[in-house]
């Protein structure tokens, strides 16, 4: 079993949809995590980050985490065809060394 | 944040030859990484660097095939030596702002032919 599992997709969404990814993960240890996005041949950019359980919003971003369940969610409201990216979560404890999911390919269709 | 840049973008290389790779940070940072990204792949770590240290390296990667320096605090290399096809992949740095952020470079593409 993979220490994060993400649903690879691909999934595909009018624009103006809400699109929803997610993460689970085994290690109850994590206590950062990350959001990021990477366009194809680009580097992943940071999206969001969140410390412990809670939710976070920036935007039309929103980041929840529920460490009771081992369960990360990413919601982006009002899609537009520029957020067609691959999505990849990421989290870790306080050592630094991060652990993604296999990244979620998205697309908004116009 | 942290501004990262990486050279090359992206190189072309023959098996059996050596390539390095600079990644260029505009902050001092104690900690950078370097990560390799296959095709289609998530994110691998190779090793964690640390300035005045050896760089730690995760379990299926070796100094001998991927070196790395740390000469100062705002810059690494990693070399990928006698390359083999099956190196052929996205190399990516980063580095650690604060306990709860990491930010990544833009990348070098490698193709071993």
């Amino acid at each position: 079993q993979k220490e994060v599992e993400q649903d690879p997709g691909p999934l595909s969404v009018p624009e103006g949809a809400i699109v929803s990814l997610n993460c689970t993960y085994s290690n109850s240890a994590f206590q950062y995590f990350m959001w990021y996005r990477q366009y194809s041949r680009k580097g992943p950019e940071l999206l969001m980050y969140t410390y412990s359980s809670g939710n976070k919003e920036d935007g039309r971003f929103t980041a929840q985490v529920d460490k009771s369940s081992k369960y990360i969610s990413l919601f982006i409201r009002d899609s537009q065809p520029s957020d067609s990216a691959t999505y990849l979560c990421a989290m870790k404890v306080e050592d630094y060394k991060l652990s993604f999911g296999a990244g979620t390919t998205v697309t908004v269709r116009a | 944040s942290a501004v990262i840049s990486q050279k090359p973008s992206r190189d072309i290389c023959q098996r059996g030859t050596s390539l390095t790779i600079q990644c260029q940070v505009d902050s001092q940072v104690t900690m950078m990484f370097w990560y390799r990204q296959q095709p289609g792949q998530s994110l691998t770590l190779i090793a964690t660097a640390n300035q005045g240290s050896e760089a730690t390296y995760e379990s299926g990667f070796v100094i001998d095939k991927f070196p790395i320096s740390r000469p100062n605090l705002t810059f690494s290399t990693l070399t990928v030596s006698n390359m083999s096809p099956e190196d052929s992949s996205i190399y990516l740095c980063s580095v650690d702002i604060g306990a709860d952020t990491q930010y990544f470079g833009p990348g070098t593409r490698l193709t071993v032919l």
